[in-house]
């Protein structure tokens, strides 16, 4: 089967850094998508890993190890809006994206 | 502004009665899809289509019905309502083109049965 892990909520300080991890268990794959939600808003695309290793755009970083089925989302110099839920997708042998529950991310002053 | 619109935004619906969700996308994206979006679950996809003319099913399809007369529309048809319909619906397209297939959604659609 096919499933998708990640923690339901995190809390980080402003300025901070934070990890958002993500597991995944699929029979086929082929990449790994980061998107952002605000409350009340429509996702909007992060990152995408394909292969392993790290990818960084600017103060956000994905992270994929195809070997052990994880990612995660790095996010450096938390600012309040960073406030958000971020969700963990995999694309399967189908090119269909298998979507996590999302993590609420709380950042306090 | 290229995007997606949906509609409406919000509507509260009786049990029973039919509804259709409306999504454009000005972008001339092959794919479109219909997900829902409910409390500590992930986004489950409802139907989709790969191009002009062709629909799919997907995860959580029954009693929901989708068309793609033209590239640019992907209603979404509810034809008896029920109450765990209650849901925020997104509507989100692609090029469709495998690998990087990254998904523009729209603001969204949400949905009350009584």
């Amino acid at each position: 089967g096919q499933n998708i892990d990640q923690p339901t909520e995190m809390t980080a300080t402003e300025g901070a850094i934070v990890q958002i991890n993500c597991t995944y268990q699929t029979s086929g794959f082929n990449g790994l998508f980061w998107y952002q939600q605000h409350a009340g808003e429509a996702p909007t695309f992060l990152s995408y890993n394909v292969l392993d290793g790290l990818e960084e755009k600017g103060r956000f970083s994905s992270f994929l190890s195809r070997s052990k089925g994880y990612s995660y989302l790095l996010l450096k110099e938390l600012q309040m809006k960073d406030s958000a839920s971020y969700l963990c997708a995999h694309m399967d042998s189908n090119y269909q994206l298998i979507w996590g529950a999302g993590t609420k991310l709380i950042i306090k002053p | 502004i290229a995007g997606i619109t949906q509609a409406p935004t919000s509507q509260i619906l009786a049990a029973g009665r039919r509804m259709t969700l409306r999504c454009t996308q000005d972008m001339r994206h092959n794919a479109m899809y219909w997900y829902r979006q409910d409390l500590g679950l992930g986004l489950r996809l409802i139907h989709y289509s790969n191009t002009a003319g062709t629909t799919g099913k997907g995860e959580v399809p029954d009693g929901y019905s989708v068309s793609r007369a033209n590239t640019d529309d992907f209603p979404l048809t509810l034809a008896s309502a029920v109450p765990s319909q209650t849901s925020v619906y997104f509507c989100a397209s692609s090029t469709g083109k495998s690998g990087a297939n990254v998904l523009t959604f729209g603001a969204g659609s949400r949905l009350t049965v009584l």
